[in-house]
């Protein structure tokens, strides 16, 4: 089956750690998008990619940067987490100008 | 861009029609609804979307008014299953070769048995 897939579903890291979150998927769209999604809050977009076009929105920390090498494939980089980073971190996907999001399981980051 | 407003939690006995309400009176437009549940600890999942008329699919019903500033999702035969937070989302204006989300503060239907 076509899906989004993250990898791993738990990370653990140490305050100051870099840690990268990963995603990829075989439903070839264009966009990829990822979310920051903390607890009992509603997902909250950070950036996303329109092939290879890195669109950042303007509240996201800088802390946060993205890779994307190929269609298949998008980082989520995290440069020096802090304890107010620790989230479901989750990435989605969609074809250019069509309606529906599909959505990885996420990521679950623990920042110690 | 508009922003939406959903009730916090709603219970809903197993069977029956679960009707989760969303208030978007600052919505264009041009501007779709979407509605979206997240079961625990998973991804969000894509239900229905409309623009101004009713839609329905195998998964659940979407009513929009008239002037389009409310909308309700209906569940017909809520199951223990349906219990997720449910999101209602505006599609925000066209940017970078995509449409952005503005997700709601969600609603937490749970079905009881």
């Amino acid at each position: 089956d076509a899906m989004v897939i993250q990898n791993p579903r738990y990370q653990v890291t140490q305050f100051g750690k870099p840690v990268t979150l990963s995603c990829s998927q075989t439903l070839n769209h264009n966009v990829m998008y990822w979310y920051q999604q903390k607890s009992s809050q509603a997902p909250k977009l950070l950036f996303h990619y329109y092939d290879k076009d890195f669109n950042n929105e303007a509240d996201t920390p800088d802390n946060f940067q993205s890779r994307r090498p190929n269609t298949s494939f998008c980082f989520l980089d995290i440069r020096s987490p802090g304890l107010g980073d620790a989230a479901m971190y989750l990435c989605a996907t969609s074809r250019a100008g069509f309606n529906e999001q599909f959505f990885g399981p996420g990521t679950r980051l623990t920042v110690l | 861009d508009a922003k939406t407003t959903q009730p916090p939690s709603m219970d809903c006995a197993e069977g029956r029609a679960a009707n989760l309400p969303c208030n978007h009176s600052t919505i264009s437009g041009n501007e779709y609804v979407y509605w979206y549940r997240q079961i625990h600890s998973q991804g969000p999942q894509y239900i229905i979307h409309g623009l101004k008329n009713n839609e329905t699919n195998e998964m659940a019903s979407l009513i929009i008014t008239e002037d389009r500033k409310s909308s309700t999702l209906i569940l017909p035969h809520a199951t223990l299953r349906d219990t997720a937070v449910y999101y209602c989302i505006v599609r925000a204006g066209f940017t970078s070769g995509t449409y952005k989300y503005i997700f709601g503060t969600g609603t937490r239907l749970k079905v009881l048995a």
